[in-house]
């Protein structure tokens, strides 16, 4: 059974980095087409697509946001991490890690239960 | 980067009824066309991707349709449980993009 988890904190202040942490089970990311995201929504809106990592290190970003983001894996803990740099407060929103459905595009088909972050000095 | 147009924003729906979503690509995505359910408080939950293949233990009343640009979700009969918001989100090109969203509620 596939379950993710994101973890991170709650509360950041404009122009801090933030960093968070998907930890994951029933899969591998040492595995073939296998790839995991970073998608968020801000309150009340709609989502937004940010990260993407595959197996291989093959890195996708936003390209409003890939000057701020980094993803990375480390695959023998089972953990993606995403850093976003000088965090603003229209950065406040949940942050979802997501696994890539394999045979079917860039599509998730396991979500984490996402991490509110609010960002606010 | 494909912009992803839903309509209508909103759709208010009588249980037992149909309900019809649609989705519109800024350029074609071939059939590159997921789309997802979200409850408040709730992630995501994948429905449809190919724009016609229904994700595993998804309904049949569920169903996804077109290609290029003009997508289209039914609900055949509408549960209680299907009250909720619903994004089309395309995979044929980076960046991924969704739509800004469909709220069905009741009627």
């Amino acid at each position: 059974q596939i379950t993710l988890k994101e973890s991170g904190p709650t509360l950041v202040k404009p122009t801090q980095t933030l960093t968070l942490t998907c930890t994951f089970s029933g899969f591998s990311l040492s595995t073939s087409r296998v790839g995991v995201g970073w998608i968020r929504q801000p309150p009340g809106k709609a989502l937004e697509w940010l990260a993407f990592i595959y197996w291989n290190e093959d890195r996708r970003y936003s390209p409003s946001l890939k000057s701020r983001l980094t993803i990375t894996k480390d695959t023998s803990k089972n953990q993606v991490v995403l850093t976003m740099a000088n965090m603003d407060p229209v950065d406040t929103a949940t942050y979802y890690c997501a696994h890539r459905l394999l045979g079917g595009g860039q599509n998730f088909d396991y979500w984490g239960q996402g991490t509110l972050v609010t960002v606010s000095s | 980067e494909i912009v992803m147009t839903q309509s209508p924003a909103t759709l208010s729906v009588s249980p037992g009824e149909r309900a019809t979503l649609s989705c519109r690509a800024s350029q074609s995505v071939s059939s590159n066309l997921a789309w997802y359910q979200q409850k408040p408080g709730q992630a995501p939950r994948l429905l449809i991707y190919g724009a016609s293949t229904r994700a595993t233990g998804i309904p049949a009343r569920f169903s996804g349709s077109g290609s290029g640009t003009e997508f289209t979700l039914t609900i055949s009969s509408l549960q209680s449980e299907d009250f909720a918001v619903y994004y089309c989100q395309q995979s044929n090109n980076w960046p991924l993009t969704f739509g800004q969203g469909t709220k069905v509620e009741i009627k």
